[in-house]
């Protein structure tokens, strides 16, 4: 089984604050993805990458970096954590390809609030 | 406006009951995906449906897409409180596309 596992299940963090989300994978999937999920909006599309040191904004890119150094590993980056930004955070990856042949693999999520 | 609309939004059965929960676009869906989201956790993928017609079941639950690939279904029978959650469909509306999110359902069974 596919295994993607987020750092942290819940984080309390203060305004201004810089935030670091850890997402790694261990089956050696090509892309992988962050998005946010917040009530009434769904799932939103933040950052994703189809390869290492590769990147390409999603959706909602603002306020938002990545940092992928290595395959297994997919870094989200708050540069200035806002109260706007306290949501449901959830990585995910898939095999490779687009998303006409390829399921995305979620991890746990991470709830983040920011104070 | 949603690209991917499901119905209803929220549905909630009695324990034994079928039920069906509907993921509809005006664009051909390439790629169909059906996860399930316990509450506050990550999805968990179900199903994957490609071609129109296709039809695939896990468990007591059957997705289905329709012909014209605009539409799929998933139908759980029996329902069991274990069946409770958010259903989500995803897509991707071209062939070289990411896979976009419906806005999930949202299933109680009641024992």
């Amino acid at each position: 089984d596919v295994k993607v596992t987020q750092s942290s299940r819940y984080l309390v963090k203060r305004t201004g604050e810089k935030v670091f989300l850890e997402c790694v994978q261990d089956m050696d999937h090509e892309n992988m993805f962050w998005y946010r999920q917040d009530p009434g909006l769904g799932l939103r599309l933040i950052y994703f990458s189809y390869d290492v040191k590769m990147k390409e904004k999603g959706d909602i890119p603002e306020g938002y970096s990545v940092s992928r150094e290595k395959k297994e590993r997919f870094s989200l980056i708050l540069e200035s954590a806002s109260t706007n930004q306290t949501s449901m955070y959830l990585c995910a990856s898939s095999l490779w390809g687009t998303g006409y042949n390829s399921p995305l693999h979620f991890g746990n999520g991470t709830r983040l609030t920011v104070t | 406006s949603q690209e991917l609309e499901q119905s209803p939004q929220s549905l909630i059965v009695q324990e034994g009951k079928n039920l069906t929960i509907n993921c509809t676009s005006s664009k051909t869906l390439y790629g169909l995906y059906w996860y399930k989201q316990k509450y506050g956790e990550g999805l968990i993928f179900l199903m994957m449906l490609q071609k129109g017609g296709e039809e695939k079941s896990h468990e007591k639950i059957t997705a289905k897409l329709d012909e014209k690939k605009q539409q799929s279904s998933l139908h759980i029978t029996a329902s069991q409180p274990s069946h409770a959650g958010i259903y989500l469909c995803g897509a991707a509306l071209n062939r070289d596309d990411k896979i976009i999110f419906g806005k999930g359902t949202r299933l109680h069974i009641l024992p």
